[in-house]
């Protein structure tokens, strides 16, 4: 099956630096990929749709300026926390979209393994 | 009212036991159903991806998809320990942002 990385897998930080969390797909190019965070006990929410090539889409009330996204490639997408504080502390985990053979209209996402992020 | 509806758990069960996880959505245009299972601190992992109504069965697992009812479930056999984690339904309207139930805690005792 399709194979999504993420890195790193663990980052502790000081507050007010930043951190870069890189996504890859290992085994398919995904011209989407998505951003969620996760907290403890509860669902994913989704942050950020990520385009190759082009600027991502923010759900409401995530700062762009905040979670800068960048989708170089068809295999890496990646998410900066800017000036992190300890309320951005949570599990990021990304997904990338494989592509379905043409006519099958089939859509499939598969998740990578997270990162988790403690902001001191 | 939220969009996909997912009873949080925990749900125990002993080893061996027949197992049904359900969500309820409440958009008709949904028609790409997944189940994903995640383990603690991991990402989530595809289990089934369904698209029409009726079943579809991948060894143990058997996902149900019931449109004019707007209901899925996901069937377990012979649940093992193994199979403990947080099992999350999603769908979309095709090439879309998924949907994500709440998820539902499952814990099979040996």
């Amino acid at each position: 099956g399709a194979v999504v990385s993420q890195h790193p897998s663990w980052v502790i930080c000081k507050s007010g630096t930043s951190v870069k969390i890189e996504c890859r797909s290992l085994d398919f190019q995904a011209t989407t990929m998505f951003w969620y965070r996760q907290f403890p006990k509860q669902s994913l929410m989704l942050m950020a749709t990520s385009n190759e090539g082009s600027k991502a889409t923010y759900e409401q009330g995530v700062e762009k300026d905040k979670f800068l996204i960048n989708h170089a490639s068809l295999t890496l997408s990646t998410l900066t926390v800017t000036s992190a504080h300890p309320e951005d502390s949570s599990f990021y985990i990304c997904s990338a979209r494989e592509l379905p053979p043409t006519g099958t209209g089939t859509d499939t996402q598969y998740f990578g393994p997270g990162t988790r992020l403690t902001v001191l | 009212q939220k969009e996909v509806e997912q009873d949080p758990g925990p749900l125990s069960v002993p080893e061996g036991a027949i197992v049904s996880l359900n969500c309820t959505y409440s958009n008709s245009a949904f028609q790409y159903f997944m189940w994903y299972r995640q383990y603690s601190r991991k990402g989530p992992e595809l289990l089934m991806y369904t698209y029409s109504s009726g079943n579809k069965e991948d060894g143990r697992f058997t996902a149900q998809v019931d449109k004019s009812s707007k209901y899925i479930s996901l069937f377990i056999r012979d649940s093992q320990p193994s199979d403990s984690a947080t099992y999350l339904c999603a769908m979309n309207t095709g090439f879309q942002k998924l949907v994500f139930g709440t998820g539902t805690r499952l814990l099979v005792s040996p």
